[in-house]
């Protein structure tokens, strides 16, 4: 299966700031990559698709990059409901795999 | 708008089944694939097979071959995963998840069954 590594684990920030979360593949997977944001006892939510693809209605402060092996989300002026944990996807293969996960957390 | 409605809570104990239910309204069910996702306390989100109903053969992730079954009913637009041979490692949120138009990313959610596994 291909392994996902985010980085950082957790991150803290403050309101306004740019931040940016890191995604690795084990193995390239072309731009077959997703971010969800995922807030407490709720289920996970679709950012960007493709990559750089921003889903309908998610803020344009959201954006994506990358291909291969290497990706990131940058959030580019932090709001208060922001603060939440962040999950990359990759659907390159028949077996779908997530990253560990990157919380969010208010400095 | 679609929407994933899954069923209620559940209390099982080692070695028995569970069965989730997964209904689909307000768009087309037959041709995206339904996904099913756990995450287990305080744990990251892990992949564990989809089916596409029109096509009715489902994709299992290798860790869980042998142990779970996911079906699609097109005439009641509803998907079920069943899981087997459960042990306190299954407790988890499992949440059924509609594939993208465009690749199996995940656009639309349930909002998550909790399965908890407790002799």
């Amino acid at each position: 299966d291909i392994q996902m590594t985010q980085s950082p684990s957790t991150l803290s920030a403050s309101v306004g700031d740019r931040v940016t979360i890191t995604c690795r593949a084990s193995q390239t997977i072309s731009s077959w990559l997703a971010w969800y944001q995922q807030k407490p006892g709720k289920a996970p939510n679709l950012l960007i698709y493709k990559a750089s693809n921003l889903e309908s209605g998610v803020p344009s402060r959201f954006s994506g990059s990358g291909s291969g092996t290497e990706f990131t989300l940058t959030i580019s002026s932090l709001q208060p409901d922001d603060f939440a944990t962040y999950y990359c996807q990759q659907y390159n293969s028949y077996t779908y795999t997530f990253g560990q996960g990157t919380k969010l957390e208010i400095k | 708008q679609v929407q994933l409605v899954q069923s209620g809570t559940e209390v099982k104990k080692p070695g028995s089944s569970v069965k989730v239910s997964c209904k689909a309204s307000g768009g087309t069910f037959s041709n995206y694939s339904i996904n099913w996702v756990r995450q287990a306390p305080g744990q990251g989100l892990e992949w564990m097979g989809e089916i596409i109903p029109m096509f009715g053969t489902p994709n299992y992730a290798q860790k869980f071959q042998g142990r779970v079954t996911i079906i699609a009913d097109e005439f009641t637009s509803i998907a079920y995963m069943e899981l087997s041979s459960l042990r306190s490692e299954d407790t988890a949120v499992y949440y059924c998840a509609r594939g993208g138009r465009n690749g199996a990313y995940f656009d639309y959610w349930g909002q998550g069954t909790l399965v908890t596994v407790s002799s």
